[in-house]
């Protein structure tokens, strides 16, 4: 199947500070990648739609200016957490989706913790 | 927008026995429903998916069903051994949008 990455796979930060995390198609172009947002034993909540050179679109509820996606390449999206906040520590999961098709691949995960 | 909803959110059974997990939507326009397995830490693993000109598909010990009148698709699995043991999502698709279930903790005790 197709290989998502994600880095980096765990980060810890300071209040105040921002986080870049980065998600790959390794073997396919996703024009389409998702982020996600996974609470401890809760579901996957999807933050934003990001669209190959096109500004992504974002769930009711988030912060688009606090959640900075750039989605450069057909195998790059970015999520930045800026200004992060202990409320912000939760677990980031992107998938990607091979054009014309429905599965979704997700990446490993990021484990971020702001202290 | 399309909900999701799944249940049971907990779920126990012995080695060996089956396990049903079941799960509604709200929008008759989804047509792609996939369930993931996702075990702790780790990212969620497609198992197997159903589209919504097929009302049921199977893989081995897993098989999936689908009602689209009722709107409801469930995830069947025979023979559970330990290893099955983890969180599973449902989820229904109309093109981009793709919804989850809240999930279903299973254990398979041996």
């Amino acid at each position: 199947g197709a290989v998502v990455s994600q880095h980096p796979s765990r980060v810890i930060c300071k209040s105040g500070t921002s986080v870049k995390i980065e998600c790959r198609s390794l073997d396919f172009q996703a024009t389409t990648m998702f982020w996600y947002r996974q609470f401890p034993k809760q579901s996957l909540m999807l933050m934003a739609t990001s669209n190959e050179g096109s500004k992504a679109t974002y769930e009711q509820g988030v912060e688009k200016d606090k959640f900075l996606i750039n989605h450069a390449s057909l195998t790059l999206s970015t999520l930045t957490v800026t200004s992060a906040h202990p409320e912000d520590s939760s677990f980031y999961i992107c998938s990607a989706r091979v054009a014309g098709a429905g599965e979704q691949f997700f990446g490993p995960g990021t484990r971020l913790t702001v202290l | 927008g399309e909900n999701v909803e799944q249940h049971p959110s907990t779920l126990s059974v012995q080695e060996g026995d089956s396990a049903v997990i079941k799960c509604t939507y709200s929008d008759s326009a989804s047509n792609y429903f996939p369930w993931y397995k996702q075990e702790l830490g780790k990212r969620p693993q497609l198992i197997i998916d159903i589209r919504s000109n097929v009302g049921e598909k199977k893989d081995q010990r897993i098989a999936v069903t689908l009602n689209k009148t009722a709107k409801h698709f469930s995830l069947h699995i025979t023979e559970t051994q330990p290893e099955d043991s983890a969180v599973y999502f449902c989820a229904a698709s109309i093109s981009n949008d793709m919804r989850f279930g809240a999930g279903t903790r299973l254990t398979v005790k041996p």
